[in-house]
């Protein structure tokens, strides 16, 4: 079974600055979508970014980046020029990719960012 | 607007009773998903449904829980015999296919007294 691990129950930035959230994951399988979803308090969860692991290449959006590590199985959030907008749970997921496979969400425990202005 | 609707927001329940929940997912997207979320940690799965067709079903989903998706738009997920361990916000989403995102609703928050 996947599971994914968010090692950082909370974390707080400044406005302006650069925050990095962690996550790692774990798979046998070799073709997956990982996922960062945002949850504003009291507010429904809406996708941040998300990454085919068959792409080497990081996925970017606009002032949200990740660092995806296939081998070591880390997917972690860099978010940029910190809003106060962007306080909330983020939840990092896993899917497979495989055809015919589950297609749940498989989420950690959540990171909850504090932006201070 | 567009976005998954769910109702109702909150509900608040003695134990052993029974509650109903209702999802309508955004329009045209066949596939629905419900999941549960209690409180300090993520959502967990508990079923799929392909248009009317469940496709896949949690073991967290005790013989209590039941889902329906007739006609394949809205759903239903009734809990029987609520128990204080089913406090938990219900969530629901909806793609439009396999490789899309999935659209998360506000939720439904369950209290069970």
């Amino acid at each position: 079974a996947q599971t994914v691990t968010q090692s950082q129950p909370e974390m707080s930035v400044q406005e302006a600055e650069t925050v990095t959230l962690s996550c790692t994951y774990d798979t046998s399988e070799s073709d997956y979508y990982l996922f960062w979803y945002k949850q504003p308090p009291s507010r429904q969860m809406i996708l941040v970014i998300r990454q085919e692991a068959y792409k080497q290449q990081n996925a970017t959006e606009n002032r949200f980046s990740v660092n995806f590590q296939k081998a070591a199985k880390s997917f972690s959030l860099k978010i940029s020029d910190s809003q106060l907008g962007d306080a909330a749970m983020y939840f990092c997921a896993y899917r497979s990719a495989f055809q015919g496979g589950s297609e749940k969400l498989v989420f950690g425990k959540g990171t909850k960012l504090t932006v201070n202005p | 607007d567009t976005g998954v609707s769910q109702d109702p927001r909150h509900k608040i329940t003695k134990r052993g009773q029974n509650v109903t929940f209702r999802c309508d997912p955004i329009s045209e997207h066949n596939r629905l998903y419900w999941y549960r979320q209690t409180l300090g940690q993520g959502p967990e799965f508990l079923t799929y449904f392909q248009n009317e067709a469940q496709l896949e079903k949690s073991r967290l989903l005790s013989d209590r829980f039941s889902a329906e998706r007739p006609k394949g738009s809205f759903s239903t997920l009734e809990i029987q015999r609520t128990e204080q361990g089913d406090s938990a916000m219900y969530l629901c989403a909806s793609s439009l296919g396999l490789l899309n995102e999935q659209f998360f609703g506000p939720g439904t928050r369950l209290t069970v007294l």
